[in-house]
């Protein structure tokens, strides 16, 4: 039973940089695409962009400027960065297998 | 982009009654690249239909879906009390993926 975990910081200043990481359990990190997802009131569920085993990301062109997505297969884990964060990306962040498998989410608060 | 706009955005309905949930893309889905998720409130979306019309392991088959191109369906044949959640429609045969903006099924 594959289950996903992420950890990261959950209060940021505007202008920081996000970070989360998301682990993988219990399954193979190979042959999938590793999505990070983001849900707010007011705009909805957005994807953010995905990476897979080799490193091959796909990003949001509305993120794709502030977006990192890294992975390290050695340890079954693949990372978010965004830089330069604003109130606007307030929001629950999660991690996820494509379509079905997802982390428990992440409150994430841009506040000065 | 492609764009999902979902209909109607609130449904009232009782158990046991038949729930009909619409989704339409700006333009065609490849391949029927279309998921549908049931979300409940504080909990993390779950799957409940991929590619259009296939429901994965453990969802019942109260659940179906139908469609190709730009319209597609989500039909719960008779509610249950614990499906009474928003639903989303998800496109993922085009970058970047997008999602629609919801459906609430709620108890009238």
């Amino acid at each position: 039973q594959v289950q996903l975990q992420q950890w990261g910081a959950g209060l940021l200043k505007p202008s920081e940089t996000l970070s989360l990481t998301c682990g993988v359990y219990g399954g193979s990190f190979s042959g999938y695409y590793w999505t990070w997802i983001r849900q707010t009131p007011g705009k909805g569920l957005e994807w953010i962009g995905e990476i897979n085993h080799s490193g091959t990301t796909n990003y949001n062109p509305s993120l794709k400027s502030r977006v990192t997505i890294s992975v390290d297969t050695s340890k079954n884990q693949f990372s978010l960065r965004l830089s330069s964060v604003t109130a606007a990306d307030t929001a629950v962040y999660y991690c996820a297998r494509r379509l079905d498998i997802w982390g428990q989410g992440t409150m994430v608060t841009v506040s000065s | 982009e492609i764009v999902l706009t979902q209909s109607p955005g609130t449904l009232s309905l009782s158990p046991g009654e038949r729930a009909t949930l619409s989704c339409r893309a700006s333009q065609s889905v490849s391949s029927s690249y279309l998921a549908w998720y049931q979300q409940k409130p504080g909990q993390v979306p779950r799957l409940l239909i991929y590619g259009a019309s296939s429901r994965p392991t453990g969802i019942p088959d109260r659940f179906s879906g139908r469609g190709s191109g730009t319209d597609f369906t989500l039909t719960i044949s008779r509610l249950e009390p614990e499906d009474f959640a928003v639903y989303y429609c998800q496109q993922y045969g085009n970058s970047p993926l997008t999602f629609g903006g919801g459906t609430k099924v709620e108890i009238k």
